[in-house]
C-alpha cells in the first residue's frame, strides 16, 4: 500500500488558517485520501475525503495537487477545539481498511 | 449522532486470562471494527466485520479474535492476555463502502499485569 508521510508537529495562532500538509508520492490513481483526526481523550473523527478534486465541508477543505502526490487539510479558522493530531490516510479504492499512520499533532496558540 | 460505546475505559487484567472487549454501536452499521493504538505506531487494525457472523483478519489478528454475533455488537477477545497486548483499544463503526466515515468509540485502556 502506498504511504504517506506527515510532520510530527505543527503549531499555530488561534483564528488563523492552518494548513497541514500531507506528501503520498506513491499514490496510485485509484486511491482515496482520507482525513481524521483525534482529540485528546477521544476516539478519531473523521474530518474529509476526496480522490482528485478539492474538497469542502463544514469542518475543512481538501486541496489535492494535479498530480495527486501530496494534499493539503485547511482548517480555515482554528480554534483551540482543532487542537488534535491529524492523520492522512490513503485508501485503496475496493480496500475496506483504513491504515492510519502517526499523524501531525496540530497545537493551537491562544 | 452516531454513538460507539465501548464497555469500559480502563480495564486491567492479569497475563494469561481471557478479556472480553465490548463495543455497541445503535446506527445499524454492517461494518464494525478493531484497532489498537500505541505510541510512535499509530493505530492498527486488527480484525474487522461486514455483516452478523462475517469476520476479517486485519493487520495484527494474532492473539485476537472477534464475535459478532448481533448486527449492533463486535466483541474483541484476547484468548491469553499477554503483557504486550498492554495498549489502547478503539472500536469503530461505518455504514455502506469505504468512503463512508468510520465512527470511532473513545477507547478502552487495557493494562495486562
Amino acid at each position: 500500500d502506498a504511504k504517506t508521510t506527515q510532520p510530527n508537529s505543527m503549531e499555530s495562532n488561534e483564528e488563523e488558517p492552518v494548513h497541514l500538509p500531507c506528501n503520498h508520492s506513491t499514490i496510485s490513481g485509484t486511491d482515496y485520501i482520507h482525513w481524521y483526526r483525534q482529540l485528546p481523550s477521544q476516539g478519531p473523527e473523521y474530518v474529509i475525503h476526496g480522490l482528485t478534486s478539492n474538497v469542502n465541508n463544514r469542518m475543512a477543505s481538501l486541496a489535492i495537487a494535479e498530480d495527486r502526490k501530496s494534499s493539503t487539510l485547511i482548517l480555515h479558522r482554528a480554534t483551540l477545539r482543532d487542537a488534535a493530531v491529524y492523520y492522512c490516510i490513503l485508501r485503496p479504492f475496493g480496500n475496506e481498511k483504513l491504515t492510519f499512520g502517526t499523524g501531525t499533532r496540530l497545537t493551537i496558540i491562544p | 449522532d452516531v454513538k460507539v460505546t465501548q464497555s469500559s475505559r480502563y480495564l486491567v487484567k492479569r497475563t494469561g486470562e481471557k478479556v472480553f472487549l465490548e463495543c455497541v454501536q445503535d446506527m445499524d452499521h454492517e461494518n464494525m471494527f478493531w484497532y489498537r493504538q500505541d505510541p510512535g505506531l499509530g493505530l492498527r487494525l486488527i480484525y474487522f466485520s461486514y455483516d452478523v457472523k462475517m469476520k476479517e483478519k486485519g493487520d495484527i489478528p494474532e492473539g485476537y479474535s472477534v464475535s459478532r454475533e448481533k448486527k449492533e455488537r463486535f466483541s474483541l477477545i484476547l484468548e491469553s492476555a499477554s503483557t504486550n497486548q498492554t495498549s489502547m483499544y478503539l472500536c469503530a463503526s461505518r455504514t455502506g463502502g469505504g468512503n463512508q466515515p468510520q465512527h470511532f468509540g473513545d477507547g478502552t485502556r487495557l493494562s495486562i499485569l
